[in-house]
């Protein structure tokens, strides 16, 4: 099955650090998400992305469409320990449900 | 509270005992979908269903079965679990045409 590779795959980070997280794919994608997952919890829709070259954020999140509709970037600035999870990109094929994951990114936040 | 339930959270079986993981959502969802997460493999599709009696096979569906006879539950079978399949499972709804799926709080699944 299809799968998006995802990089880096673990982060350990201090406190008040940015962290960067990209999410690339041999398809093209016409909706790209991430998701983020807590411990012992299902994944949590973070930021929805529908234009290629567009930038949306959400708090201290901030996540691009790649122009080329194939890849993504998360990037969290000043992270905090509540950051600490599992952080997911997915990307969507144009008119269907499926949703495509990627391989995941752990964080570790340290005070 | 608009939430996606599955029972149960932890299960332990041995190897070839059939088993189902229950699904259900209160959201009056179309699409429901089956997923289980392995350590850097990320959530690979299991099954999927775009409405009552209407599924669909995903990435990784050997060794599975669903059903959905209703809108709002979307069990997943293991006729005969083998090791290989000891993971966790995570159930997932969303409105037709709606990026946004919800996914419920996971299976723990270990097969012996």
């Amino acid at each position: 099955g299809q799968q998006l590779n995802q990089s880096p795959q673990s982060m350990f980070i201090q406190e008040g650090e940015d962290v960067s997280m990209n999410c690339t794919s041999s398809s093209i994608f016409n909706t790209w998400l991430w998701y983020k997952q807590d411990p012992g919890e299902g994944p949590v829709l973070l930021i929805a992305l529908y234009k290629a070259g567009e930038l949306t954020s959400n708090g201290r999140l901030t996540a691009q469409f790649g122009i080329t509709r194939k890849d993504s970037f998360l990037n969290i600035s000043a992270s905090i320990p509540s950051d600490v999870g599992i952080y997911f990109c997915a990307g969507q094929l144009y008119s269907t449900d499926k949703l495509i994951f990627g391989t995941g990114t752990r964080l570790q936040v340290f005070p | 509270e608009a939430q996606v339930t599955q029972n149960p959270r932890y299960l332990i079986t041995v190897t070839g005992k059939k088993l189902t993981v229950t699904c259900s959502q209160n959201m009056n969802h179309e699409y429901m979908s089956w997923y289980r997460q392995d350590p850097g493999l990320g959530l690979r599709q299991i099954y999927y269903s775009m409405n009552v009696e209407v599924t669909d096979k995903g990435d990784v569906p050997e060794g599975y079965k669903v059903s959905r006879k209703e809108k709002r539950n979307f069990p997943l079978i293991l006729e005969s679990p083998s090791p290989n399949q000891t993971s966790l499972y995570f159930c997932a709804s969303s409105s037709r045409g709606s990026d946004t799926q919800y996914f419920g709080p996971g299976t723990r699944l270990t097969v012996l």
